[in-house]
């Protein structure tokens, strides 16, 4: 059983479309991530959702837009995408207070 | 300028040798530090979490260490296997208006050669 699922796990789209990533976890955990990471590796939290709140919303382009329906879910719709959107796209989830999180295999989403 | 920085930013060792990376950071105040393995195309696992009181600590293979003072820790891999490779990621945390802010580091990609 996957705990981090998300999905799909290869997007390839055009600039200008809009897309959706989806992520379910069946860890119990109240807490929620998404984060972007880059070409030379690096993660970077994008959104975090506790309980489906925000509370962590970095410096991202409002055309990324969380949408948590309940606290096992946190789906990342994208508008008018770019090709600097391209990147693989972690969701993860803790237990709030804990620092441990446990992520997904990623997305990896290429925008042509 | 990302405030966790690693060291070497690749490496590559014979398997069966063992090797040291390196984390410097300089995220205040600290929380605890915590070490992930990423294989390629998976997502991060966390390795060790170390507190502010802790010295080292100890995960089969993997030994890491924590200064707290000079802002530094390393995780020392001993007898390397192949299935080693992967990157390694050091995380800090503080504590941020009552949640864990985290910090990732810049990563090191280890790879172990037969």
């Amino acid at each position: 059983d996957t705990a981090v699922s998300q999905t799909p796990k290869y997007l390839v789209t055009q600039m200008g479309n809009d897309k959706s990533i989806k992520c379910e976890q069946n860890l119990g955990h109240d807490t929620m991530y998404w984060y972007k990471q880059d070409s030379k590796k690096f993660l970077k939290i994008m959104f975090s959702y506790n309980n489906k709140e925000l509370i962590i919303n970095e410096t991202v382009p409002n055309r990324f837009s969380p949408k948590s329906p309940d606290k096992a879910h946190l789906n990342l719709h994208i508008n008018s995408l770019e090709l600097g959107d391209s990147a693989v796209y972690f969701c993860a989830s803790s237990q709030y207070g804990s620092t441990e999180a446990f992520f997904g295999q990623g997305t990896r989403l290429t925008v042509v | 300028k990302n405030q966790v920085e690693q060291s070497p930013q690749s490496l590559i060792i014979l398997e069966g040798k063992n090797c040291t990376l390196q984390c410097n950071y300089t995220v205040s105040p600290f929380s605890n530090l915590r070490w992930y393995k990423q294989d390629t195309g998976r997502g991060p696992v966390s390795l060790t979490i170390m507190t502010f009181s802790e010295n080292t600590k100890s995960n089969g293979r993997y030994t890491a260490t924590l200064d707290a003072d000079t802002k530094q820790s390393s995780l020392h891999i001993t007898a390397s296997q192949l299935s080693d490779s992967a990157s390694y990621i050091c995380v800090v945390s503080l504590n941020s208006g009552g949640y864990q802010k985290v910090t990732f580091g810049t990563g090191t990609k280890l790879q172990v050669i037969p």
